[in-house]
């Protein structure tokens, strides 16, 4: 079955660099996603990784490490708008399943 | 505007009431997924259509069933509501079922009362 674990919350200060880690355990892997939710509003797409290694996008990145089970998000010169929710969702066969969401606050 | 529109925004209705909850995909999405979110839970998956057919079914209650027709949208149907089933409902879709980016509507804040 599917066991998606990341932590609940974090806070980290602005400028600094966060690291959000995510497990999953599941058969029929076809990719892990990061999303960003603020409250009350809809999750955005952050990023995708099917293979293994870093994919890099502006302030964001994620890594994947498909035998480890394990993915991380990083997020650099935080901005206080980067506090929201950042949710890991693995593609298990066709269905998109997310963890509960990591609530990340940023401080002056 | 992620292209997805959900409809109602808000809805407010009696125990025991039946509901339905409409979603029409980005043009050109095949792929359409439902979640309940409730304020001390995360996204729960419901289910998945793909051009059509029922593709994956998660966490989704007998008293919950939806559909999706002919030009690809979609309805979420909850019978028999419950305090419990209070919560902001997501639509989201997808070009293909797998490896493409889910796109989410804004949601239909469900209350029961």
């Amino acid at each position: 079955g599917q066991n998606i674990d990341q932590p609940t919350e974090m806070t980290a200060t602005e400028g600094a660099i966060v690291q959000i880690n995510c497990t999953y355990q599941t058969s029929g892997f076809n990719g892990l996603f990061w999303y960003q939710q603020h409250a009350g509003e809809a999750p955005t797409f952050l990023s995708y990784n099917v293979l293994d290694g870093l994919e890099e996008k502006g302030r964001f990145s994620s890594f994947l490490s498909r035998s480890k089970g394990y993915s991380y998000l990083l997020l650099k010169e935080l901005q206080m708008k980067d506090s929201a929710s950042y949710l890991c969702a693995e593609q298990a066969g066709t269905a998109l399943i997310f963890g509960k969401g990591t609530t990340l606050s940023v401080s002056s | 505007d992620s292209g997805v529109t959900q409809t109602p925004k808000h809805l407010i209705t009696a125990t025991g009431q039946r509901v339905t909850l409409r979603c029409s995909p980005r043009s050109g999405d095949l792929s359409v997924y439902w979640y309940q979110q409730s304020l001390d839970q995360g996204l729960q998956f419901l289910i998945q259509y793909y051009n059509g057919e029922e593709r994956a079914k998660g966490n989704i209650l007998e008293r919950f069933s939806a559909q999706q027709f002919p030009d690809l949208h979609s309805e979420l149907n909850l019978s028999s509501l419950e305090l419990g089933d209070s919560a902001l409902y997501f639509c989201a879709s997808s070009a293909r079922g797998v490896g493409t980016e889910a796109f989410f509507g804004q949601g239909t804040r469900l209350t029961v009362v």
